[in-house]
């Protein structure tokens, strides 16, 4: 099974832009990636997904390396609010027991 | 928006005791799970269901079973609750199909503590 390679935590100052990596350099060819994220006392958010070209949608960018053996959640001007835990995770095609989710990245926000 | 729903934000029960969490969504969708989330140890999946009255083991499925008798509701059954079995559940849902596309939709946990 592929597996995805976060750091432990992350700071960030409040409204600069947060780059939060992930490694997963066994995946398949038709594996996605997909992240959430985890605000305090509440159950995981989808934040975004992609195959092979970089996305954006209003919560974030995901930026694809080319090898698809990594990739970058960007949040373009980090709040308060996004202070969570994030998690990258590897989405087969096939089967709805098809997520894992490892410990994350606990993000921390400096007013 | 979708809404996953968990019946009880906190729960206290006693060793032995038969325990069922519910969770019920409101968006029709065919795909439901249980995870159990830990300190340390993330995400766990100890069931789900692709249908009405289908259900497959997760990674973690010794000493629970499930239900799903009505597409909107997934209950979690606990025959023998345990102190190891203190944590935190978390019921998510999302569409059927071609699953890499769809994404989870989480409630926001049940805290069953069992002493």
């Amino acid at each position: 099974d592929a597996k995805t390679t976060q750091p432990n935590s992350m700071e960030s100052n409040e409204e600069e832009p947060v780059h939060l990596p992930c490694n997963h350099s066994t995946i398949s060819g038709t594996d996605y990636i997909h992240w959430y994220r985890q605000l305090p006392s509440q159950g995981p958010e989808y934040v975004i997904h992609g195959l092979t070209s970089n996305v954006n949608n209003r919560m974030a960018s995901l930026a694809i390396a080319e090898d698809r053996k990594s990739s970058t959640l960007i949040l373009h001007r980090a709040t308060l609010r996004d202070a969570a835990v994030y998690y990258c995770i590897l989405r087969w095609q096939t089967g709805a027991n098809n997520l894992f989710f490892g410990t994350g990245t606990r993000l921390t926000v400096i007013p | 928006d979708v809404k996953v729903t968990q019946s009880s934000r906190y729960l206290v029960k006693r060793t032995g005791e038969k325990v069922f969490l519910e969770c019920v969504q409101d968006m029709d969708h065919e795909n439901m799970f249980w995870y159990r989330q830990d300190p340390g140890l993330g995400l766990r999946l100890i069931y789900f269901s692709y249908d009405v009255k289908m259900k497959e083991k997760g990674d973690i499925p010794e000493g629970y079973s499930v239900s799903r008798e009505k597409k909107e509701r997934f209950s979690l059954i606990l025959e023998s609750a345990s102190t190891n079995q203190t944590s935190m559940y978390l019921c998510a849902s999302s569409l059927g199909g071609p699953s890499y596309n769809s994404p989870l939709h989480f409630g926001n946990g049940t805290r069953l503590t069992v002493t």
